[in-house]
């Protein structure tokens, strides 16, 4: 079935270790987009690529990294010098701006 | 710059009232795309409707209906006769055809609690 994929779901990480998060999508959509969602404070745009090899840096950028080697991938990376990073982190894609976005179930990071 | 504002933080209502969740819009581009979603408690994003900017018919799916209004740079949405079921987050969210930014703008969300 054509989706997308986020994984893991529960992800626990050190203070000062840097995790990467998995997205994946068979849907053939050019777009692809990571949140951060808080409670209370909605959805916040991280970094979002419209197209492999090329990314923009969304609302909420710093702390965090990215890469779109393949049209089919847009792994999200932790670093540490994200000062708070639990939070629940969803990735979408669309086809293009004007359609639909089909999102992941999520994964939720927590920093022990 | 796109912005998106879901004044409504929380709505409380009794199982067959209706209830509607506002939504304001804030874009300079005359071409524009509005989208409601719904948030379950399982957390996944569903896509509800998506509106252009040439279009403001008003549009009716089963007990769901939406009002756009360019003038007042609204898109709101309404439940009849609500259920249970329709208990979740529910998000607007703006995208613009940017050429070389395009994004997509969530609101803050509204959340609905359906009491049985």
């Amino acid at each position: 079935d054509g989706g997308i994929t986020q994984s893991p779901k529960y992800l626990f990480r050190k203070e000062g270790q840097n995790v990467t998060l998995s997205c994946e999508q068979n849907l053939n959509h050019d777009a692809m987009y990571w949140y951060r969602q808080d409670p209370g404070q909605g959805l916040r745009l991280i970094y979002y690529s419209q197209i492999v090899n090329d990314f923009q840096k969304g609302d909420i950028a710093e702390g965090y990294s990215v890469s779109r080697e393949k049209k089919e991938s847009f792994p999200l990376t932790v670093t540490s010098a994200q000062k708070n990073p639990t939070a629940f982190y969803l990735c979408a894609s669309s086809w293009r701006v004007e359609t639909e976005a089909f999102f992941g179930q999520g994964t939720r990071l927590t920093v022990v | 710059a796109q912005k998106v504002t879901q004044a409504q933080t929380e709505i409380s209502v009794v199982e067959k009232e209706d209830v509607t969740l506002d939504c304001v819009y804030e874009t300079r581009d005359t071409t524009y795309y509005l989208f409601w979603y719904k948030q379950p408690p399982s957390g996944e994003l569903v896509f509800l409707i998506r509106r252009n900017s040439f279009d403001e018919q008003n549009e009716i799916s089963g007990r769901y209906s939406w009002n756009f209004q360019k003038s007042t740079s609204s898109f709101n949405f309404t439940i009849t006769a609500s259920q249970v079921v329709d208990s979740a987050v529910y998000f607007c969210a703006l995208s613009e055809e940017n050429f070389g930014n395009e994004k997509l703008t969530f609101g803050t969300g509204t959340r609905l609690t359906i009491i049985p």
